[in-house]
């Protein structure tokens, strides 16, 4: 039992360019969540979805993308990349949503230049 | 904006002792969950305390919860150096949203 795979780990990014986090469970949860962790502000939400075909924003959707075709996966697209999206990214599903505890990835750690 | 926050922000402790940290979160809450996060790592899931809930232990965990003050506690009793690692709170405000929100977490340190 894989849990939450997240890839790739590590990613450097230039300015300007695009490239897709991706995140896969196999535990059949229907909820599913992107966060950002930076320094000194925590974890923050950027995009959830509570099953295939719905996704809603979070705290700082600005430059993120998601879509949900399957209930396995869950990418999260950043559009043009910038400085300020340097982040450690985690990806989180749980069966029961908010109710219910949360499985995470062991994150994504990208920077970009 | 952040719901939960963390107190302290850093906590150092020998091995043996107990850690306490605390929350504060600022609207009501549907349930609250702490996190550990060793360095490095991903966030692993430790306790979960309903609205309706005052107490909860799992193992050395302790976990109050005062809804009138809008406030959780989290100890760890009998600490060892495996337990040091970030501390989160996160709780579920009410509502319909299905948002699960992170504090800015504890960084405990249990020295040998």
């Amino acid at each position: 039992n894989a849990g939450v795979t997240q890839t790739p780990k590590f990613q450097v990014l230039k300015t300007g360019q695009s490239m897709t986090l991706q995140c896969a469970q196999d535990m059949n949860h229907e909820y599913m969540s992107w966060y950002r962790q930076d320094p000194g502000m925590g974890l923050r939400l950027i995009h959830y979805s509570v099953g295939a075909g719905i996704t809603d924003q979070g705290e700082v959707p600005n430059g993120y993308n998601v879509s949900r075709s399957t209930t396995e996966d869950f990418p999260l697209r950043l559009l043009s990349a910038a400085p300020s999206q340097t982040s450690v990214y985690f990806c989180a599903s749980s069966y029961g949503g908010r109710g219910t505890e949360a499985f995470f990835g062991q994150g994504t750690r990208l920077t970009v230049v | 904006s952040q719901q939960g926050e963390e107190d302290p922000q850093a906590l150092s402790i020998q091995e043996g002792e107990n850690a306490t940290m605390n929350c504060s979160y600022k609207t009501s809450i549907n349930n609250l969950q702490w996190y550990r996060q060793n360095s490095g790592r991903g966030l692993v899931h430790l306790i979960l305390i309903r609205s309706n809930e005052r107490e909860k232990h799992s193992g050395r965990l302790r976990v109050t919860l005062d809804t009138s003050k809008k406030s959780s506690s989290l100890l760890i009793t009998a600490s060892r150096a495996a337990d040091t690692a970030s501390y989160f709170c996160a709780t579920a405000p009410q509502g319909g949203s299905e948002k699960l929100v992170f504090g800015k977490g504890t960084k405990l340190t249990v020295n040998p």
